[in-house]
C-alpha cells in the first residue's frame, strides 16, 4: 500500500472507445502526475496538476485528456487512442511548498493499457 | 532541459555481494534533488534513496548509499550485502527545486539489475 491508488489495473480497449484511467492519492499531497512507461523508452511526464491547475503538459496528443477535480483525484481520459499508445501509466502524487517533504514523488502501481 | 543517463542497461551480483550502479546527469541549475527507484516485477515504482544537491554529504539508507559527486554530475548507488529481493529495475531520477513548484521527474533509461543466489 503506497498510498497511491490507480483503477483499473489492465485495460484493453478499441481504437474508437473512450474509457478513463482513475487515480487517487490517500497522502494528503497537493500536486499529482501522469506519467507514460512504454517499454525501451525512459518513463515520460505526460501532465502535472498543483493544486487541481494543470501546470504542465508534455505535447502529449489530445487523445489524452487529464481531469483533476480536486486535489486527491485525477483522471486520465482516453478517447481513439493508437495501438503505440498501449503501455503502463503511472499516476504519482507529491506535497509541493514544504521543505520537509523533500519533494519526493509516491507512485502508483499503475495502470496497463492495450489498444487493439 | 536536463538529461539523465544510466550507462549499464544490465548488472548481475551474487548475493550477499556489493554492487554499484551508475548515473550521470546534465543541468544548469545549481539546486535540485536526486533520487534511486526501484522497480520491481510488480511494476511498482518503490523510492530507493533521496539525495538534495546542497548537501554534500552522501546519503544513506540501511543498504543503500549513494556517492554523489556534484561537480561531476554523478550519482551513483552502492547495494551492499545484495538480497534476492534487490533484484529489479534501477531507475535514477532528477528533479529541479522549483521553489515549492511541482515539477515533475526526469528519468534514465533503468539498469536492470540481476541477483544471482
Amino acid at each position: 500500500e503506497t498510498g497511491v491508488t490507480q483503477t483499473p489495473r489492465h485495460l484493453v480497449m478499441g481504437m474508437t472507445n473512450k474509457k478513463s484511467l482513475k487515480c487517487e492519492q490517500h497522502l494528503g499531497h497537493n500536486a499529482m502526475y501522469w506519467y507514460k512507461q512504454s517499454a525501451k523508452k525512459p518513463l515520460e511526464l505526460m501532465f502535472v496538476y498543483n493544486f487541481k491547475e494543470q501546470t504542465e503538459n508534455n505535447s502529449v496528443p489530445s487523445r489524452f485528456s487529464p481531469e483533476c477535480p480536486n486535489s486527491s483525484h485525477l483522471f486520465l481520459h482516453l478517447h481513439t487512442l493508437q495501438p503505440e499508445d498501449s503501455a503502463l501509466y503511472l499516476c504519482a502524487s507529491s506535497q509541493v511548498g514544504t521543505v520537509s517533504s523533500g519533494n519526493t514523488i509516491y507512485f502508483g502501481e499503475g495502470s496497463w493499457l492495450t489498444v487493439v | 532541459a536536463q538529461t539523465v543517463t544510466q550507462s549499464q542497461p544490465e548488472m548481475s551480483v551474487q548475493e550477499a555481494e556489493t554492487v554499484t550502479l551508475s548515473c550521470t546527469y546534465d543541468t544548469s541549475e545549481s539546486d535540485y534533488y536526486l533520487f534511486w527507484y526501484k522497480q520491481p516485477p510488480s511494476r511498482q515504482m518503490i523510492l530507493v534513496i533521496r539525495q538534495e544537491a546542497y548537501k554534500q554529504q552522501n546519503a544513506t539508507e540501511n543498504r543503500f548509499s549513494v556517492n554523489f559527486q556534484k561537480a561531476a554530475k554523478s550519482f551513483s548507488l552502492k547495494i551492499s550485502d545484495s538480497q534476492l529481493g534487490d533484484a529489479a529495475m534501477y531507475f535514477c531520477a532528477y528533479r529541479s527545486y522549483s521553489g515549492g513548484g511541482a515539477d515533475g521527474l526526469t528519468f534514465g533509461k533503468g539498469t536492470h539489475l540481476i541477483i544471482q543466489p
